[in-house]
């Protein structure tokens, strides 16, 4: 089974604060994923990731940045954290490519506060 | 812009069928997906559909047409444990998902 582990499920932290957040997927995926899930909001992707120290602009990728040094690691980065940047932080990975039936596979989320 | 509609909520009977729409305004097309996510999980994948048609797996079916931009998901035999919520996803021509904002479904006895 694929696994998708997340670095923390609750996170806390003050306004200003740069914050990481971690990713690992344990089956060779190329593809990674971070999306936000804000109630009443559909997922919106905030960076991807298609090969070591390769990264896309998702759709709301401000006030954001990303890193993949390891192809099973992904790490979302708040440079100075914000109070609305309060939400539930998803990563998701996928096996390669651009296949049709390429299903991406989710780690338990992250909810983050900030304060 | 493009968009994906869901309805936000649906309850239903254990033992009942119940059907979730999605309709779907994109810039191409190239697959649609059903999650199902339950409270404070991840999704997890339940369906993908390229062409028009039904696709059936075991208590869960997945409906498409392309042409009226539509798609449902079938739940048969409704258990409690399939109270969640389900995600309707669309790759567009950039094989970008889009994501609706999913469907609430409330399951009572």
């Amino acid at each position: 089974d694929v696994k998708v582990t997340q670095s923390s499920r609750y996170l806390v932290k003050r306004t200003g604060e740069k914050v990481f957040l971690e990713c690992v997927q344990d089956m060779d995926h190329e593809n990674m994923f971070w999306y936000r899930q804000d109630p009443g909001l559909g997922l919106r992707l905030i960076y991807f990731s298609y090969d070591v120290k390769m990264k896309e602009k998702g759709d709301i990728p401000e006030g954001y940045s990303v890193s993949r040094e390891k192809k099973e690691r992904f790490s979302l980065i708040l440079e100075s954290a914000s109070t609305n940047q309060t939400s539930m932080y998803l990563c998701a990975s996928s096996l390669e490519g651009w296949a049709s039936t390429d299903t991406q596979y989710f780690g338990p989320g992250t909810r983050l506060t900030v304060l | 812009g493009q968009n994906i509609d869901q309805p936000t909520e649906m309850t239903a009977t254990e033992g009942a069928i119940v059907q979730i729409n999605c309709t779907y305004q994109t810039s191409g097309f190239n697959g649609l997906f059903w999650y199902q996510q339950h409270a404070g999980e991840a999704p997890t994948f339940l369906s993908y559909n390229v062409l028009d048609g039904l696709e059936e797996k075991g208590r869960f079916s997945s409906f498409l047409s392309r042409s009226k931009g539509y798609s449902y998901l079938l739940l048969k035999e409704l258990q409690m444990k399939d109270s969640a919520s389900y995600l309707c996803a669309v790759r567009d021509s950039n094989y970008q998902l889009i994501w609706g904002a999913g469907t609430k479904l409330i399951i009572k006895p």
